[in-house]
């Protein structure tokens, strides 16, 4: 079974400008979750969908945003970049997001603004 | 909120040997799972070995064995006979029954390295 795949893998933008990244999750998992990794902050959840809803968030900005389609593929939106959003973005899946489900993640996309 | 601490940001064993990496954890929940995650240079997050409170028993996968106490909120993870191959950063992580849905919350981090 294919794993967790994101895209792109990598991404330069500019401030000011809006990102969409991509994140298909294992067939028949239906609950994808969101992570930012930075040096700083470490590992921070942004937010979770399942069925095409969001379920969980996470403490950002309005900036941050998702959306989750009918065969579970979900993007995430980051608009008027900032230069502290450079960082690598992962993404989760698991079959329902329920509490004995473990996630699964994908190789994630790295995303530099400058 | 739940926090996970990781106190040991560095770590290094030489290959073959035993090495122990410390999570604590704060939380007020009973019922919750404890992870151990690796992410290797490639920086995809693989999962290493779980446990949920409610278990009494340390989880063990081959090389790979956790000593939990609960009551101290401590799960450290131990290597045994490690390889050149489990050089990477080990992330703690909890998730809760409180957190709705499959919301993690990681600790900063230990990066292992394994001499040769």
């Amino acid at each position: 079974k294919a794993g967790v795949t994101q895209t792109p893998r990598y991404l330069i933008k500019t401030r000011g400008q809006q990102v969409t990244l991509s994140c298909s999750p294992i067939s028949g998992h239906r609950s994808v979750s969101w992570y930012q990794q930075t040096p700083g902050q470490g590992l921070q959840f942004l937010f979770e969908y399942f069925s095409e809803t969001q379920r969980n968030k996470g403490n950002f900005p309005g900036r941050f945003s998702g959306r989750q389609f009918s065969n579970s593929r979900s993007e995430m939106n980051v608009s008027t970049l900032e230069l502290g959003d450079s960082a690598l973005y992962l993404c989760a899946s698991s079959l329902s997001g329920g509490f004995q489900e473990t996630q699964y993640f994908g190789p994630g996309t790295r995303l530099l603004v400058l | 909120a739940q926090t996970v601490t990781q106190s040991q940001p560095e770590m290094s064993v030489q290959e073959a040997e035993t090495v122990t990496l410390s999570c604590t954890y704060d939380t007020s929940e009973s019922d919750y799972y404890l992870f151990w995650y690796k992410q290797p240079p490639s920086r995809q997050m693989i999962l290493v070995i779980r446990q949920e409170a409610y278990k009494q028993q340390n989880a063990t996968e081959n090389r790979f064995s956790v000593n939990f106490q609960k009551a101290a909120k401590s799960f450290s993870l131990k290597i045994s006979d490690s390889q050149l191959g489990d050089a990477a950063m080990y992330f703690c992580a909890y998730k809760g029954t409180e957190t709705s849905g499959s919301r993690l919350t990681f600790g900063e981090g230990t990066q292992l390295t394994v001499n040769p």
